[in-house]
């Protein structure tokens, strides 16, 4: 079964810094997402993305993320400048398709460790 | 807002045996879909089924299979002749009908297979 990449696995970075979360969505996807999961706590909803443009994005996704299609097989999460909270598990995921059940592909996901 | 709720942080089942996990949700939308996403150690979720409100018949994928209760918004998860493998957290999800929405996910089941 194709497979969406997520590198790198983990990330370590100190609070005020920049970091990039890499995802290699599935090559013939259209509709690609980030979610993110808090130690503990639920799979939160950040944002949606189609047509090189955002679809619709989380109260979670304020001015300090966004996201890119660099190219047309990368799709990036940036964090402009890390909190603590931020700290957490960051799933990238692509569907092929618009209608609501279509089955999201999710990577293995990054840790994203802020100190 | 959706919510979804797994009121079981963890359960466990003896290998070869049954194992019912539960999920509620809340919403005020008629027509909607419901998943269970399955996270093994590698992290990566993984769909295990899928069901779409308008039907009223139960999905089924092998092993694996739900109890739909529209009225009672109850939503939950068999698995039967369960398998050391099938060891993992377990994820029910809500998605509004209008594509490209969303996934609304519970806090998750930890899911133990006991050999």
């Amino acid at each position: 079964e194709p497979e969406v990449t997520q590198t790198p696995s983990h990330q370590v970075t100190q609070m005020g810094q920049e970091v990039i979360l890499r995802c290699v969505p599935i090559s013939n996807h259209l509709y690609f997402y980030w979610y993110r999961q808090i130690l503990g706590q639920k799979v939160e909803f950040l944002v949606s993305f189609y047509n090189n443009e955002i679809s619709e994005k989380s109260e979670i996704f304020d001015d300090q993320f966004s996201v890119e299609r660099p190219d047309g097989s990368n799709f990036t999460l940036k964090i402009r400048s890390t909190k603590l909270e931020d700290s957490a598990m960051y799933f990238c995921a692509s569907s092929g398709l618009w209608t609501g059940n279509e089955k999201l592909f999710f990577g293995s996901g990054t840790q994203l460790s802020v100190l | 807002a959706q919510t979804v709720t797994q009121s079981q942080p963890e359960m466990s089942v003896q290998e070869a045996e049954t194992v019912t996990l539960s999920c509620t949700y809340d919403t005020s939308e008629s027509d909607y879909y419901l998943f269970w996403y399955k996270q093994p150690p590698s992290r990566q979720m993984i769909l295990v089924i899928r069901q779409e409100a308008y039907k009223q018949q139960n999905a089924t994928e092998n092993r694996f299979s739900v109890n739909f209760q529209k009225a009672a918004k109850s939503f939950s998860l068999k698995i039967s002749d369960s398998q050391l493998g099938d060891a993992a957290m377990y994820f029910c999800a809500y998605r509004s009908v209008p594509g490209n929405t969303p996934l609304v996910f519970g806090k998750g089941t930890r899911l133990s297979v006991i050999a």
